[in-house]
This record gives structure tokens, sequence and C-alpha cells, in this order.
């Protein structure tokens, strides 16, 4: 069956500063990968996918990678801020529906 | 609607009784999917429906929880019997599977529904 791994269950980085998180998976190929962020007491939101023939797709200071060889996408926030603080959580589409554990980021002023 | 309404925000029950779960998901979105999260840890996956489908039911944990599905409106989340270890926030989430493109499934979440079992 899928497995996602997310390596991190928790982040801190000082702001300004590029947060990397990691999401790594096993036993699928996606066509999609997504990424959603959560906010305590919130559900997800989406915030970005990224297909399997894209290397890199950017919004605004969010970079993700999805790598298919390393079955691996990254996720970037460069010049970071206190309210990028959340949890972020990668899912493979189609799929089964299942999302990874998330990475817990929080970034200090 | 705007977006995903899940009912109850908040529910308080005795250990045993049973619970619904509401959730009326995005007009025209043909699919609708149930997770569970528990304090402090990730998304666990209970059901998802698409069209007239039968629904996955893969993830429900035992035979205490079942759901329905009115057409592509509402479904319903019933825990029968319910434990304290169903303690949990309940979040329901809707996509149109159709575009964006097909097969992105992107899903757009409700607030969800805190479960709290004495």
């Amino acid at each position: 069956s899928q497995k996602i791994e997310q390596n991190s269950e928790a982040l801190n980085i000082q702001e300004g500063k590029t947060a990397t998180l990691t999401c790594n998976y096993t036993n699928y190929s996606p066509a999609y990968l997504q990424w959603y962020r959560q906010d305590p007491g919130r559900g997800p939101v989406f915030l970005l996918l990224i297909r399997e023939n894209e290397k890199e797709k950017r919004k605004e200071r969010l970079k993700v990678t999805f790598d298919t060889t390393l079955k691996q996408s990254l996720f970037h926030i460069t010049a970071s801020q206190p309210a990028d603080s959340a949890t972020y959580l990668c899912a493979l589409r189609p799929g089964d529906m299942r999302f990874g554990a998330g990475t817990r980021l929080t970034v200090k002023p | 609607g705007a977006g995903v309404s899940q009912s109850p925000s908040n529910k308080v029950t005795e250990k045993g009784k049973d619970v619904e779960l509401r959730c009326d998901p995005i007009s025209g979105h043909t699919a609708l999917y149930w997770y569970r999260q528990r304090l402090g840890q990730g998304l666990e996956f209970l059901i998802y429906f698409q069209g007239n489908s039968a629904p996955d039911k893969s993830g429900l944990p035992s035979d205490r929880f079942s759901a329905e599905r009115t057409g592509e409106s509402v479904s319903t989340l019933t825990i029968q019997r319910t434990q304290q270890e169903d303690s949990a926030v309940y979040l329901c989430a809707s996509s149109f599977s159709g575009t964006f493109p097909s097969g992105a499934n992107v899903l757009t979440f409700g607030a969800g529904s805190r479960l709290t079992v004495l």
C-alpha cells in the first residue's frame, strides 16, 4: 500500500530564513502531489499541487519540487514569517486519499 | 454553499451514546471524504464517496462507524456506542474530481466537528 512520510514532526526556524519540508513516498507513482496548510482548530487548506512531469512550481514565497526518481517532494517557504507557522501536509493524487502526518513549522521572530 | 459546512461544531456525549455528524459539501462537488484527527495527530482517513460509486470504507476503524451520503449532497457520519477513544475532530472535505485537472482531487475542508466522549 502507499506510504507517505514527512520527515520531521516539527521544524523551528528564525524569521527571514528559508524553511524546507520534505515529503517522501513509496509503493506508488502519483500523477500529482499536493501540499496543504493546517492552522490549529481549523481544517487543512490547499496550497499548491505539482504534476509528475513538473520539476518545480512556485507561488509567491512558496516553491515545491517533485523528484519522481527519488519519490520525494520538497516544500520551501522563503523569507519566512511568524505567520507561516502552521502544520504542513502532503498528499498523493490520485491515490488512497491519505495524507502525510504533517510537519509543524514554527517561525520565530 | 460557498464552503463545506459541518455540524455540530462541538459535541459532548457520554460513553455508550450514539452520535451523528453532518457534512454539507460544496455544491457540485462529486466527491466527499471523512477524516478523523485526534489531538496533536495527523489526519486519519475514514471513508470516501465518489458520485454513485460504492463508497471506499477502508478507513473505518470499527463497525461502530458508518456513513451515508444522499446523492451528491449531504453526508452523515454515525458513531454508535461511543467510546472515549472516539474523542477527536471529525473533518469532512469535498472535491470536484472531474476538473482542475482531472484526478487532482483538490480537497476543500470544513471546520470540523469536535467530539468529546466523557
